[in-house]
């Protein structure tokens, strides 16, 4: 069975960091693309980042390149979002999603950010 | 940037009506666009990908068409299960851009 654990939310003051993770079972991790996706309560989901099988590739969003970091670490089967200098629009719900390239397939079930002082 | 512009935002329908939901774009994205469904409290779920092809595992009731810069989404017959938000998102070389939502609910 495909799993997906997000973990490493919470609440942090603006301009602070955090790192999620998210750790993979049920598939081999090292042949998917992954991304991640948030949500901000009460709205649609918005697509964050991807990276590719081998972790050579990534893209990010506009809203978040230059803060956020993509990486995973294939013999850990985890994927990982470094987030840097956080601000109250990056409060969301945060999904780690296996996919083709183009098309988050299996999701997980989401870990909170709360940007607030 | 493509914008993504879903149509209607919300609608109330009952069990074995027909349901379409739309998504345009604002330039013409071949067949790149996928569509999901989300129930309060879950994880989007992937219904439809490439426009047209249905993900494994869900019902045939669900079926997408559509290319270019118009696209539906369409429930043949509404089931109790499919009373949730659906969105559409479409992809390129660089990014996904998820549509705003349409909220199925019980008339």
């Amino acid at each position: 069975e495909v799993r997906l654990v997000e973990s490493g939310g919470g609440l942090v003051q603006p301009g602070g960091s955090l790192r999620l993770s998210c750790a993979a079972s049920g598939f081999t991790f090292s042949s998917f693309w992954m991304h991640w996706v948030r949500q901000a309560p009460g709205k649609g989901p918005v697509w964050v980042s991807r990276i590719n099988e081998d972790g050579s590739g990534t893209n990010y969003a506009d809203s978040v390149r230059g803060r956020f970091t993509i990486s995973r670490d294939n013999a850990k089967n985890t994927l990982y979002l470094q987030m840097n200098s956080l601000r109250a629009d990056d409060t969301a719900l945060y999904y780690c999603a296996r996919g083709g390239r183009e098309v988050p397939t299996r999701w997980g079930q989401g870990t909170l950010v709360t940007v607030s002082s | 940037d493509i914008q993504m512009t879903q149509s209607p935002t919300s609608l109330s329908a009952s069990v074995g009506d027909r349901v379409s939901i739309t998504c345009q774009a604002s330039q013409d994205i071949s067949n790149n666009l996928n569509w999901y469904q989300q129930k309060p409290g879950k994880a989007p779920r992937l219904l439809i990908y490439d426009a047209s092809n249905l993900e494994t595992g869900v019902p045939p009731r669900f079926s997408g068409s559509g290319t270019g810069t118009d696209f539906t989404l369409t429930i043949s017959s509404l089931q109790p299960e499919d009373f949730a938000t659906y969105y559409c998102q479409k992809y390129d070389s660089v990014s996904l851009t998820f549509g705003g939502g349409t909220k199925v609910e019980i008339k």
